[in-house]
């Protein structure tokens, strides 16, 4: 069964910090992993979709990086804002196709 | 504009009611999917339809049933037999082959009175 882990469950960072988030699952036999950003109460909002074959996807101040091998993915935020302020969740879908499996998220917290 | 509408947004049921919370997307997607979310928690997978007529289980499907009857439809109804189903509901679509983003309604906050 595939696991995901989201390392820290909290962040708080000041102002214009570069930060990373990480992303562990246990089944590399992936399709994609995808992160999201959730505001309170609300859905959720695509930032990146990375496809099993590729390394790395970058929107903006977002990079995403993915090592399937080691079943680690990493997102960069960088010189990040208050308006960054979310939990951001990672989910990887595979081994089984149409089936995604969410971490439990890192809130982020970002001081003006 | 495209996407996905979940209603209502705040629901109440009594206990022993079975309760129907609404999917919608015109976006064309062949796959949709309802998730349950619990404070502090991730996401967890209740069914997922790839195709009209044609629906599975996800991993905690016990007390929950759905209907795919159209392509832009996935209504969730939540039975009496869900012990537990204070929670946050979200309904999700994508175009249904690997490899494609899924997008996400706002969800509906049910609450058991």
């Amino acid at each position: 069964k595939q696991e995901v882990t989201q390392i820290p469950a909290a962040l708080s960072v000041p102002e214009g910090e570069n930060l990373v988030l990480n992303c562990s699952f246990t089944d590399s036999a992936i399709y994609n992993l995808q992160w999201f950003r959730q505001d309170p109460g609300k859905g959720l909002t695509s930032l990146l979709l990375i496809q099993s074959s590729q390394r790395e996807q970058t929107s903006g101040r977002l990079n995403a990086s993915l090592d399937k091998s080691s079943g680690r993915s990493t997102l960069y935020i960088a010189a990040s804002q208050p308006g960054d302020s979310a939990t951001y969740l990672c989910a990887v879908e595979g081994p089984n196709a149409g089936k995604s499996t969410f971490g439990d998220g890192t809130t982020l917290t970002v001081k003006p | 504009d495209g996407g996905i509408t979940q209603s209502p947004k705040y629901l109440f049921r009594k206990e022993g009611q079975n309760v129907t919370l609404s999917c919608e997307q015109n976006l064309n997607h062949d796959a949709m999917y309802w998730y349950r979310q619990d404070p502090g928690q991730g996401l967890r997978l209740i069914y997922y339809s790839q195709i009209v007529n044609d629906f599975q289980k996800g991993d905690i499907a016990e007390g929950y049933s759905v209907s795919r009857e159209k392509k832009e439809s996935f209504p969730l109804t939540v039975t009496s037999a869900q012990k537990n189903p204070t929670a946050f509901y979200l309904c999700a679509s994508s175009p249904g082959q690997p490899v494609t983003e899924a997008f996400f309604g706002q969800g509906t906050r049910l609450t058991v009175v």
